[in-house]
């Protein structure tokens, strides 16, 4: 399977937790976004990465929330003292910027997180 | 700021009816227009796209024209399948690369 991956499917934690998501682009992709949906609404952008610098963060991205991508890779999605208004599906998209292939997103199935 | 006003759903329709899926956006600048589906249990997937005035994005029956002077990217299909039940979402670009807005989203349901 070459899509986009993300670990894991389904995150259940107990509210002032801190939680971590993976997402594995696809390879050769330089560009990874972060996205966040709750139910009966459209993705909201978070941040995105081109290789491993995050080049924007949305102003919905609080001090609690930190993104990662080390190698230009995978990135990791933190959440620190999780609240109960952070329950989302978080999805991870990737692209790659060549003529023709380019705003071509590839979403990954996300990862559902329920705070209690 | 920027916004996108999706048809809100869900539309029921009977197997070859024709569907039409009304957006409308408000976006500085000159964005490329977007729809993107999510078929149940999938991850969404880029359905067609179109990036300049009068620019029709087609795939898989489906067609959305690219009208400027409206601020319009109306999804329509002449004659939808079972197979077509899903959420649709229509996504203008925001700027930098990748970064799209989001409508709400719009369930259709097709039966036979």
């Amino acid at each position: 399977d070459t899509g986009v991956s993300q670990d894991p499917r389904h995150k259940i934690t107990k509210r002032g937790q801190n939680v971590t998501f993976r997402c594995d682009p696809i390879s050769e992709h330089n560009r990874l976004y972060w996205y966040r949906q709750t139910l009966g609404q459209g993705p909201e952008f978070l941040t995105y990465f081109q290789n491993e610098a995050q080049l924007e963060k949305s102003r919905l991205l609080s001090d609690r929330f930190s993104a990662e991508r080390p190698k230009g890779s995978f990135s990791t999605l933190e959440i620190q003292r999780t609240e109960q208004g952070d329950s989302a599906m978080y999805l991870c998209a990737s692209s790659h910027t060549s003529t023709g292939v380019s705003e071509k997103l590839f979403f990954g199935s996300g990862t559902q997180l329920s705070v209690l | 700021g920027d916004s996108v006003t999706q048809m809100e759903g869900p539309v029921t329709l009977s197997e070859e009816a024709f569907l039409t899926i009304n957006c409308t956006y408000t976006a500085t600048g000159y964005p490329s227009l977007f729809w993107y589906v999510q078929y149940p249990g999938e991850g969404l997937q880029l359905l067609l796209k179109a990036t300049k005035a009068d620019d029709k994005g087609s795939n898989k029956g489906f067609e959305a024209t690219y009208r400027k002077e409206t601020t319009s990217f109306h999804l329509e299909k002449g004659s939808v399948q079972v197979s077509d039940s899903a959420v649709y979402f229509c996504a203008p670009s925001a700027g930098s690369w990748g970064k799209l807005q989001f409508g709400a989203g719009t369930q259709v349901v097709v039966t036979p």
